[in-house]
């Protein structure tokens, strides 16, 4: 079974904070996703990247960036986080050439 | 970008009833038709995908259906469950593995 973990489920933060959340794939997929969902606008995507070092913008991106040093795992900072940063982070991730995302459980994040 | 938009945003049945989420795209490069699950505090999961050379494929009681010249895609649930209770997302894909989702459908099947 495709096993993709993020480092916290729920994280506060203070407005103006770094904030780092983590996803760690264990199926050596290429392609690894960072979205926000927030009810009624569906899974928004934030940056996705296609390999290691690799990352390109999504719908939404500004106010974050990635970084991913490893294969395995892909990282979203909030440089500053602000209130409109609240919602709930999902990371997914798929093989090369395939289109199945799988996705980690979440991470709830509040910025006050 | 793609445009997605799926309706109905809130659908209501009662157990054993049909149920039909339609999903519209702008994107005619589009080549792969998904729909995810969500249950209540659960991460989305597929359920059933169909690519473009493709017109509908079934798995059980659930079922896609693929209008590429129309750019709309359908899902279809028959003999409804209080279990298919959750949001559904279609998700168009394109270039990279990349998926555009729609806005969700809650469904809710009353026993």
């Amino acid at each position: 079974d495709v096993k993709v973990t993020q480092s916290s489920r729920y994280l506060v933060k203070r407005t103006g904070e770094k904030v780092f959340l983590e996803c760690v794939q264990d199926m050596d997929h290429e392609n690894m996703f960072w979205y926000r969902q927030d009810p009624g606008l569906g899974l928004r995507l934030i940056y996705f990247s296609y390999d290691v070092k690799m990352k390109e913008k999504g719908d939404i991106p500004e106010g974050y960036s990635v970084s991913r040093e490893k294969k395995e795992r892909f990282s979203l900072i909030l440089e500053s986080a602000s209130t409109n940063q609240t919602s709930m982070y999902l990371c997914a991730s798929s093989q090369q050439l395939r289109y199945e995302q799988y996705f980690g459980p979440g991470t709830r994040l509040t910025v006050t | 970008g793609e445009n997605v938009e799926q309706h109905p945003s809130t659908l209501s049945v009662q157990e054993g009833d049909s149920a039909v989420i339609k999903c519209t795209y702008s994107d005619s490069a589009s080549n792969y038709f998904p729909w995810y699950k969500q249950e209540l505090g659960k991460r989305p999961q597929l359920i059933i995908d169909i690519r473009s050379n493709v017109g509908e494929k079934k798995d059980q009681r659930i079922a896609v259906t693929l209008n590429k010249t129309a750019k709309h895609f359908s899902l279809h649930i028959t003999e409804t469950q209080p279990e298919d209770s959750a949001v559904y997302f279609c998700a168009p894909g394109g270039s990279y593995g990349k998926l555009t989702f729609g806005q969700g459908t809650i469904l809710t099947v009353h026993p």
